[in-house]
């Protein structure tokens, strides 16, 4: 089935490591992008990339870092620099008319 | 920049008409786009409308579209306890070369009595 997959759903992460959370999607989409969900903030925008080896700061980007070296993949590293990242993050893709496609989501605790 | 807003809770009985409304500032936004979020899930796109519409329905789920006031609202009619998530409004502008992705409100939550 055609979708966005998002790896692992649950992960947890000491102080000082950096993470890397999965975001793959066979639906031939050249726009991606990585959201962070916090309780009553709604979605804020972290990194997008409109297409492959290229990328841009979002709303929220400082600690965090992407790549893009596949159209199918949009990685997105927690680094130890982001102070506060607990939270449920969201990868997506943008179809035809401008409509984004969600994974599943990881949910990210810091011990 | 576009700002979308949305009440933050909806409570309504099992059986009766849901309506989630909100509001948006940008009036070049193109389409507006209403998700659906079950807990502990990403979001799913339940419906969208163009900007040169006023009304789109879906089976139980109809649109409405006020361009001049910035106002879309979505109903459900019949509502049922699987409806109970969280409603996201998003509004989209061509940025002609930004982002070009959407611009989400808080979400309503929506809670169904029995």
């Amino acid at each position: 089935d055609g979708g966005i997959t998002q790896s692992p759903k649950y992960l947890f992460r000491k102080e000082g490591q950096n993470v890397t959370l999965s975001c793959e999607q066979n639906l031939n989409h050249d726009a991606m992008y990585w959201y962070r969900q916090d309780p009553g903030q709604g979605l804020r925008l972290i990194y997008y990339s409109q297409i492959v080896n290229d990328f841009q700061k979002g709303d929220i980007a400082e600690g965090y870092s992407v790549s893009r070296e596949k159209k199918e993949s949009f990685p997105l590293t927690v680094t130890s620099a982001q102070k506060n990242p607990t939270a449920f993050y969201l990868c997506a893709s943008r179809g035809p008319t401008g409509e984004l496609f969600f994974g599943e989501g990881s949910r990210l605790t810091v011990l | 920049g576009e700002d979308v807003e949305q009440s933050l809770f909806l409570s309504v009985r099992e059986g009766d008409s849901s309506v989630i409304n909100c509001t948006y500032t940008d009036s070049s936004s193109t389409y507006l786009y209403w998700y659906k979020q079950e807990p502990g899930a990403g979001l799913q796109l339940l419906t969208y409308i163009f900007s040169n519409m006023d009304m789109k329905q879906d089976q139980r789920l109809t649109v409405l579209l006020n361009k001049k006031d910035k106002h879309l609202s979505l109903r459900i009619a019949d509502t049922q306890t699987g409806d109970s998530a969280i409603y996201f409004c998003a509004a989209r502008m061509y940025s002609g070369g930004g982002a070009d992705g959407l611009t989400f409100g808080k979400g309503t939550h929506l809670i169904i009595q029995p």
